[in-house]
């Protein structure tokens, strides 16, 4: 069965660093999302993407943050300037042709900002 | 902004008993479509079941049933059988039916599955 992969699953890195976590969705889905996880405390959403372009984004997601799909398969989160606030489980979810539809989870990138 | 609320941080629960979740949501929409994800251990998020809106009927999938009531914009969530596999936190989650198809998401319930 298709599914969601992200990598690294696990990433440590130092304050002020910049980090990119990967993130190759199902293979024919349209629609792509970022969400994060603080230790504790529930999913938030950061940032959807459609049609190679950013269709909504939070609060959150601010001038540090980037996405991009680099080649049609990778879809990436960038972090510029990390900060320990930063520290989270970092989710990729992809849904299929119509945004409607269930959103599929990856495993997740455990991001530590020391 | 939606407003998903889960009022029941934990929850223990014998093996082979039910279980009852509660959700409620905030929403002008009448259009929209609702979910249960399971979080285990490993922290992946997988899809336990999903309700649309327009459909009066209760989603169920095996052991996992919902009892949604619209007017009171309620979406519980019912594991029957339960299994020590079955031991995560549970999230509420709320999308529009247009406009933006972000997931928002309720603080979770742990649920533990006693032996």
């Amino acid at each position: 069965e298709p599914e969601v992969t992200q990598t690294p699953s696990h990433q440590v890195t130092q304050m002020g660093q910049e980090v990119i976590l990967r993130c190759v969705p199902i293979s024919n889905h349209l629609y792509f999302y970022w969400y994060r996880q603080i230790l504790g405390q529930k999913v938030e959403f950061l940032v959807s993407f459609y049609n190679n372009e950013i269709s909504e984004k939070s609060e959150i997601f601010d001038d540090q943050f980037s996405v991009e799909r680099p080649d049609g398969s990778n879809f990436t989160l960038k972090i510029r300037s990390t900060k320990l606030e930063d520290s989270a489980m970092y989710f990729c979810a992809s849904c299929c042709i119509q945004a409607q539809e269930t959103q599929y989870f990856g495993p997740g990138t455990r991001l530590l900002v020391l | 902004a939606q407003t998903v609320t889960q009022s029941q941080p934990e929850m223990s629960v014998q093996e082979a008993e039910t279980v009852t979740l509660s959700c409620t949501y905030d929403t002008s929409e009448n259009n929209y479509y609702l979910f249960w994800y399971k979080q285990p251990p490993s922290r992946q998020m997988i899809l336990v079941i999903r309700q649309e809106a327009y459909k009066q009927q209760n989603a169920t999938e095996n052991r996992f049933s919902v009892n949604f009531q619209k007017a009171a914009k309620s979406f519980s969530l019912k594991i029957s059988d339960s299994q020590l596999g079955d031991t995560a936190m549970y999230f509420c989650a709320f999308m529009k039916h247009v406009g933006d198809y972000k997931l928002s998401f309720g603080a979770g319930t742990t649920v533990t599955v006693r032996a």
